[in-house]
């Protein structure tokens, strides 16, 4: 059983809907991230929270909009999207997130597989 | 720039046997670290093994090896014994000081193993 969650699995959406995905951490880690993964591209880093404070966002179009309530909880808004938008939309938490350590090691959830027409 | 190679975009081995997956990284990050993660079809990214940049010995986890050459900049996984449920995605990774908050992933090489 894995210590993040995603909700929910599959999403299937508009260009003209808002929706949201869930992370949620059990691990006790103080960062989270978002990532998309589309087919044939590397992993890519869309926005990092550390200690619930936003540290990095990776150049991501406004049309996606992270929220980190506390340290287990990540969201990820979403409206207006394209669909070059559909693609795997992993989240990850890790122990720490400002070093090169075993503790920056990034457990990942199963993650959201996204659907815009 | 950081970058991180792999070669190989798939592989095949024979159930049983022993089968090296290539990375290899650039850096001019004095410390760093190396990870590897295994993607099965679900979708879900595994955590294998880590490796530090000042670690004296090669990372061993289970069935893992990572055969680390500093001076060739190269971080190869070896998976012994391979099961039919070895058959993935498999993803090198790195951190380095001056990569701000970012882990960079490699393109990954998919391993089929067969029966």
């Amino acid at each position: 059983e894995t210590g993040v969650t995603q909700t929910p699995r599959h999403l299937v959406m508009g260009m003209t809907n808002k929706k949201s995905l869930k992370c949620e951490q059990h691990l006790g880690h103080n960062a989270m991230y978002w990532y998309k993964q589309s087919a044939k591209k590397p992993l890519e880093l869309m926005f990092v929270y550390s200690l619930e404070e936003r540290v990095e966002n990776n150049s991501v179009p406004s049309r996606f909009s992270p929220e980190c309530p506390n340290s287990s909880h990540l969201f990820l808004h979403l409206h207006t999207l394209q669909p070059e938008d559909s693609a795997l939309y992993l989240c990850a938490s890790s122990q720490d997130a400002r070093g090169v350590s075993v503790q920056e090691t990034q457990y990942f959830g199963p993650g959201t597989r996204l659907l815009v027409l | 720039a950081q970058k991180i190679t792999q070669t190989q975009p798939g592989m095949f081995v024979q159930e049983k046997e022993a089968v090296t997956l290539d990375c290899t990284y650039d850096t001019s990050d004095p410390s760093y670290g190396l990870f590897w993660y295994k993607q099965p079809s679900s979708g879900e990214m595994i955590f294998l093994i880590y490796q530090g940049s000042y670690d004296q010995q090669n990372a061993t986890e289970g069935r893992y090896s990572l055969n680390f050459q500093k001076a060739r900049k190269s971080a190869n996984l070896v998976i012994s014994a391979s099961q039919l449920g070895d058959s993935a995605m498999y993803f090198c990774a790195m951190r380095g000081n001056t990569g701000g908050f970012k882990t960079i992933f490699g393109a990954g090489t998919r391993l089929f193993v067969k029966a």
